[in-house]
């Protein structure tokens, strides 16, 4: 089973919509968590990194949480634009555990 | 902000050579680089941890004789995928952390085509 678990697998939402992707883990010990954007064919892009003490972090359009206690994040994209369409990937601790992403599409 | 550079971007080669993989940070020193194998719509999979000048750690299931990690200095690793077969088809990616820093930086990747 992997240790770290995303959801929804795949998402289409309208442009100008909100969406919220989860990352649940159970990657021990924890250090920090990270999401990545990917798209297709290129390398991974970071949007943000949290340790254990953060609750929230944002990246302009992108706020990320975590809740340590219940090992759980979740990606927040604000008023999503075409160009959002991509991977989202959650990535735990340094031993660089990987969700399998979420395939964001975001439609006109 | 910090580059991770990989080259060859792409490349096709026959099966049974070699192929080596290249990945520099451009503007920091990397004491610890990563590599990845990315099969089409699955999610990026680590192969082997490296830090500079040690041998490289590599995840189960990877075949250290295989793929060769090289990082001999801070900037530049590689990996060398030997005796290449068909199946060894994939989206390799590196990325790199700067030594005493959190953020890990991704290269664009390497497409390897092997017919």
């Amino acid at each position: 089973k992997n240790q770290v678990e995303q959801s929804p697998q795949s998402l289409i939402i309208l442009e100008g919509k909100n969406c919220t992707l989860q990352c649940n883990y159970t990657v021990s010990p924890f250090s920090n968590l990270r999401w990545y954007k990917q798209d297709t064919g290129r390398g991974p892009v970071s949007l943000t990194i949290m340790t254990f003490s953060e609750n929230t972090k944002s990246n302009g359009r992108y706020t990320a949480t975590l809740d340590a206690d219940t090992k759980q994040s979740s990606l927040h994209i604000t008023a999503s634009q075409l160009s959002d369409s991509a991977s989202y990937i959650c990535v735990v601790s340094a031993a660089m555990r990987f969700g399998a992403g979420t395939r964001l599409t975001v439609k006109p | 902000g910090a580059v991770v550079s990989q080259h060859p971007s792409w490349v096709i080669c026959k099966s049974g050579t070699s192929v080596k993989i290249e990945c520099r940070s451009l503007d920091f020193q990397a004491t610890t680089m990563f590599w990845y194998r990315q099969f089409p719509k699955q999610s990026l999979m680590l192969m082997a941890t490296s830090n500079e000048g040690s041998k490289a750690t590599y995840e189960q299931g990877v075949e250290k004789d295989k793929f060769l990690i090289n990082h001999a200095s801070l900037t530049l690793s590689t990996l060398t995928v030997t005796s290449a077969h068909p199946e060894d088809s994939s989206f390799y990616i590196c990325s790199a952390r700067e030594g005493g820093k959190n953020t890990i930086y991704f290269g664009e990747g390497s497409w390897l085509t092997v017919v």
